[in-house]
């Protein structure tokens, strides 16, 4: 089946440090891949996502690039603040015609002033 | 603003009472879903739901009921039957049916057991 797999955290960095988080998937198919940030105490917000292969996502300074051949989706950031202080989740949308979506364990940052 | 509203955001209950955690969009979206998660781990997914009036199990519906009677609402049901319910419980929508879909998030309700 299915199955996302992503870096085990917690990954600490200082402020303006660069970010990569990895993130690998399996799947039959075309997957939409997508990340989405969690707060303390909050639902999961989408960060960015891409639907087919070598597509870009980015937003607020990240970005990830969806590569079939490796058939990873690594998450980056060229300089972290400490507002990007958050768990980080690779998900992927099911290609067996559910509707359902596989998410990674997610992946904590710490960002250090 | 549209959006998943989720309440109560805390609920304890005793060991042997069934709690029911409401989930509400105005979104209209078709897709609905109800996950777990619990510290550090990542989301399981209890039930979900393509159309008002249908729903299926997910990968943890054991302890767990849903019901799907209007396309904004999909109350799930924490039963006696669940052994361990103490969890962060999230609502999400999509509007259904694309793969490309996104999933929107409620802000989650805490539950504990006492």
């Amino acid at each position: 089946g299915n199955s996302v797999t992503q870096m085990e955290g917690p990954v600490t960095l200082s402020e303006e440090a660069f970010l990569t988080i990895n993130c690998t998937y399996t799947a039959t198919g075309y997957p939409s891949l997508f990340w989405y940030v969690q707060y303390p105490g909050e639902g999961l917000q989408l960060l960015l996502k891409a639907t087919k292969a070598d597509d870009k996502g980015s937003n607020k300074g990240f970005e990830a690039t969806y590569r079939k051949e490796t058939t990873s989706f690594h998450l980056e950031k060229g300089s972290v603040q400490v507002s990007d202080s958050a768990v980080y989740f690779c998900a992927l949308s099911d290609t067996s015609g559910t509707y359902k979506y596989i998410f990674g364990t997610g992946t904590r940052l710490k960002v250090l002033a | 603003d549209g959006g998943i509203t989720q309440s109560p955001k805390y609920l304890f209950r005793k060991e042997g009472q069934n709690v029911t955690l409401s989930c509400e969009q105005n979104l209209n979206h078709d897709a609905m879903y109800w996950y777990r998660q619990d510290p550090g781990q990542g989301l399981r997914l209890i039930y979900y739901s393509q159309i008002v009036n249908d729903f299926q199990k997910g990968d943890i519906a054991e302890g767990y009921s849903v019901s799907r009677e209007k396309k904004e609402s999909f109350p799930l049901t924490v039963t006696s039957a669940q052994k361990n319910p103490t969890a962060f419980y999230l609502c999400a929508s999509t509007s259904g049916g694309a793969r490309t879909d996104t999933q929107y998030f409620g802000p989650g309700t805490r539950l504990t057991v006492l």
